[in-house]
Order: structure tokens, then sequence, then C-alpha cells
């Protein structure tokens, strides 16, 4: 059964420092999304494509976070400079196009320590 | 926006009974409702799902039920085993495909043995 994959699972920096999550969403499907989830909260979305271009970014901290699906398969997002606060886990979502049902799959995740 | 909000935070039960998590929303124009389970270290994985044409759905052990009129739905999952033990998220979405979803705070299961 086709996955959603994301890498690294684990990540610990520095503040000050720059990361990058990679996700590579299941094959076929348009949307992607970066959720960050927080230890005992439920995903929040930070950012969500359609294909190669952003549908809705209005709680990605545009300051320090980045996100780009280029080719609109792959996608990368990055933190830079990362904060004592971003330690998060951080989810990748892949769905089906338009007419299908509203599944969200997720990926393993990247769990962020910020020191 | 939309609000959802998630209650109890933890629960714990015997194996054998019943378990009840409930979720209330604030956008009447979400219609589509998903529940998801987050085992320790494991990615969210949907167990069951409602769109609001429909009251009441079951799959096996696991029962999900929406009050569009009172904006909640609750997910019941009865004679619970231990590997039923995880965290258990609401959503809410209008349902069509690429809608964002909103997310609960999750409720931390616990089956005692």
């Amino acid at each position: 059964e086709a996955e959603v994959a994301q890498s690294p699972r684990y990540k610990i920096t520095e503040k000050s420092q720059a990361v990058a999550f990679w996700c590579d969403p299941i094959s076929g499907h348009a949307t992607l999304y970066w959720y960050r989830q927080i230890l005992g909260q439920g995903p929040e979305l930070l950012v969500q494509f359609q294909d190669e271009s952003v549908v809705d970014d209005s709680q990605l901290p545009k300051d320090r976070f980045s996100a780009e699906r280029l080719k609109g398969v792959d996608s990368t997002l990055k933190i830079q400079p990362a904060e004592l606060g971003d330690s998060a886990m951080y989810l990748c979502a892949s769905s089906f196009t338009a007419g299908r049902r509203n599944e969200q799959f997720f990926g393993p995740g990247t769990r962020l320590t910020v020191l | 926006g939309e609000n959802v909000e998630q209650h109890p935070s933890t629960l714990s039960v015997q194996e054998g009974d019943s378990a009840v998590i409930k979720c209330t929303y604030s956008d009447s124009a979400s219609n589509y409702f998903p529940w998801y389970k987050q085992e320790l270290g494991k990615r969210p994985q949907l167990i069951i799902d409602i769109r609001s044409n429909v009251g009441e759905k079951k799959d096996q052990r696991i029962a999900v039920t929406l009050n569009k009129t009172a904006k909640h739905f609750s997910l019941h999952i009865t004679e619970t085993q231990p590997e039923d033990s995880a965290v258990y998220f609401c959503a809410a979405s209008k349902g069509m495909t690429g809608n964002q979803f909103y997310f609960g705070t999750g409720t931390s299961l616990t089956v005692i043995p």
C-alpha cells in the first residue's frame, strides 16, 4: 500500500540554525498539506498546496518558514532561523484530486527538537 | 474559521467496556467529519468518517454519530481492547477535496487489561 514518505524522522538543531524537511506524497495526490503538531495538541495546518500552487498559507510564519512544491510532487518545508518554540512534530499529508473521497493520508512525521 | 473542541482529553476504560469521545464544531458549513487514531510514535490513520447527510455510521466495533443541529459528533468504541489504546483526533471540514481539516485537541485513550 502506498504511503506518504517524510525525512528525516528526527532532527535536533540549535536555535538560529536552518532546518529542512522533505515530503513525498502518494503518487497521484494533487493536494499536499504541512501540519505542525505540538505535544498534546491536534495537528494545525501550516500550508496547503494544490499541485505546485499554494492554496492556503495563512498560518505559516512567513518571516522564518517557507515551503515549496516546485514540480507539484514532493515538497520541502524550511525553517530559518529555528527558534525554541518550533520544537514539534511536523506532519505531511496528501489527498486525492477533486471528485474523490476527501481522506487525508499522513506521513510518519519529522520530530524537531530545537536546543 | 472553524473551531473544533474535543472531550475528554484523557480517558481510561477497562478492557471490554465502551469508550465515547465527543467533539463539537462551530461552522455549520462543515459537512465531513473524520476520526484519526494515532499510536505512540506513529502517523495518524483514518479509522472512520461521516458526512453530514448521514446521522450514524458503524464499522465493526467503531461507530460515529452526528447531530447537525447541535453541531456535535461522537466516536463510540465498544468491547475495547488494549490495542485500542492511542490518541484519537476528530476533525471537521467542508468536505470538498482539498478543503482544510480542523482538528480537535485529541483524546488519549487507555484500555486497562
